[in-house]
């Protein structure tokens, strides 16, 4: 079981938008609606920004958006705030009752 | 609120069996809606799943771990708990706890426990 391809980094300016890419297999990402994305600053427990691929959880910004592709599942910041900056991971649920994630992306708000 | 709290060892030798806890309040582990996760954050590296339970005692691992990874649940006590044997340096991380859907929508996290292994 291989973790989910991320880029190791993205970076955007204020206001602008960004796409963090996540791709698996069709053991995972492109045969399951599974995909959450979850936003990890130092020293704190991961957040849960989408899950079910487009869903946002209550209190999340409409700023964060997801989607799908084939084996290969989006997070899409727009508006950029400096508060954004933080490691994401994507996890997808995979055959055989098992969840993987990815291998995380920095972002820097330049 | 749903809150979830992470406690055992800090430290554990090479080779021994890293044991750890996760009390929940706010939600009952007997309510059934849910599976509960442990997940691991790499010092400089990505989230790894673990494995995770549900209320009857049914549980998932990671395939990678599966022959070193046990997780258990007390109902009575409304917690549940991680061993990982045979611990080498590779396995000093950040451990959570999590709610889980059971299909990786992970909705309330402990705050993490780091783990230590070393002589």
């Amino acid at each position: 079981q291989s973790a989910l391809t991320q880029p190791a980094s993205v970076s955007g300016s204020p206001g602008q938008s960004i796409t963090i890419s996540c791709t698996g297999t069709s053991s995972d990402v492109g045969t399951y609606e599974s995909v959450s994305w979850y936003q990890v600053h130092p020293g704190k427990a991961p957040k849960l920004m989408i899950y079910e691929g487009t869903k946002r959880p209550p209190g999340i910004s409409n700023r964060f958006s997801g989607s799908k592709s084939g084996n290969t599942a989006s997070l899409t910041i727009s508006g950029l705030q400096s508060d954004d900056e933080a490691d994401y991971y994507c996890c997808s649920y995979a055959t055989g009752s098992t969840l993987i994630y990815g291998g995380g992306t920095k972002l820097t708000v330049l | 609120q749903v809150q979830l709290q992470e406690s055992g060892p800090g430290l554990v030798k090479p080779s021994q069996t890293l044991s750890l806890t996760c009390t929940v309040s706010g939600d009952s582990l007997i309510r059934g809606a849910y599976y509960w996760s442990w997940i691991r954050l790499h010092p400089g590296k990505g989230l790894e799943w673990i494995g995770y339970i549900y209320y009857s005692g049914t549980t998932h691992y990671n395939p990678s771990l599966k022959s070193r990874v046990a997780i258990s649940v007390d109902t009575s006590r409304n917690q549940f708990s991680l061993t990982l044997s045979s611990v080498t340096a590779a396995d000093t991380a950040v451990y959570y706890c999590a709610r889980d859907s059971g299909y990786g929508t992970s909705d309330y996290w402990g705050q993490g426990m780091l783990v230590t292994i070393s002589s």
